[in-house]
């Protein structure tokens, strides 16, 4: 079984819909991250949470919101989906510590908003 | 703000050429990861380099951190096909701050 899960892998949705992406992970790590990716423009971080009670915006933030349910559960909301959110959404967990040693991503949901 | 920028962006090889892809930056970098990404799939983290100097090997690949910690290259020996996709390089500032991702290089090796 994957470590890290993400669902749906596809959703088509219409301008104005409310969405949920999910994330579950097994991998036992405290930080869990949301990114989106564009040709062109990389991995760009929308939001992340080191633990259950910390939630922090990441360089795009505006139009998302998140949900740490748990320490394996991180969910990620658009309240009224525009269509320059169509991209390929990623969640990632890492450990804590004094040095960083990576990310572990998961599948990704690719997201169309019409 | 840390940047990393990548180079080249682009780059298409014949099968059992060497090739280099770099990672630079003007900051410095507790840490740096190398990803390989695949298409319809996420990243997939290939290794962290620590210490500025260090050389890391795996298989074919060949990573190094600058002895300042602000640029790491990725040297790959004989590429094959199945080395084709977007690696991407990843620096972790101090303190708790998040990741800092370059914006890749796409990788095409052709039989």
């Amino acid at each position: 079984d994957a470590d890290v899960t993400q669902t749906p892998r596809n959703r088509i949705t219409k301008t104005g819909k409310r969405i949920m992406l999910e994330c579950s992970q097994t991998k036992g790590h405290d930080r869990m991250y949301w990114y989106r990716q564009d040709p062109g423009l990389g991995l760009r971080l929308i939001y992340y949470s080191f633990d259950v009670k910390d939630i922090n915006k990441g360089e795009i933030s505006d139009g998302y919101s998140v949900s740490r349910q748990a320490q394996a559960k991180f969910s990620l909301s658009l309240e009224s989906a525009i269509p320059n959110q169509t991209a390929l959404y990623f969640c990632a967990t890492g450990t804590s510590g004094p040095l960083v040693y990576g990310q572990f991503f998961g599948p990704g949901t690719r997201l169309t908003v019409l | 703000t840390q940047l990393l920028e990548q180079s080249p962006q682009f780059l298409s090889i014949q099968e059992g050429e060497n090739l280099t892809v770099y990672c630079n930056s003007s900051s410095v970098f507790s840490s740096l990861q190398w990803y390989r990404q695949e298409p319809g799939e996420g990243p997939v983290l290939l290794v962290t380099v620590v210490t500025g100097g260090e050389v890391k090997k795996l298989k074919r690949l060949t990573f190094q951190f600058g002895d300042a910690r602000k640029d790491s290259s990725l040297h790959i020996t004989a590429a094959q096909p199945g080395d084709t996709g977007l690696y991407l390089c990843a620096g972790a500032g101090s303190g708790n701050t998040p990741l800092v991702f370059g914006k890749g290089t796409r990788l095409s090796v052709i039989a």
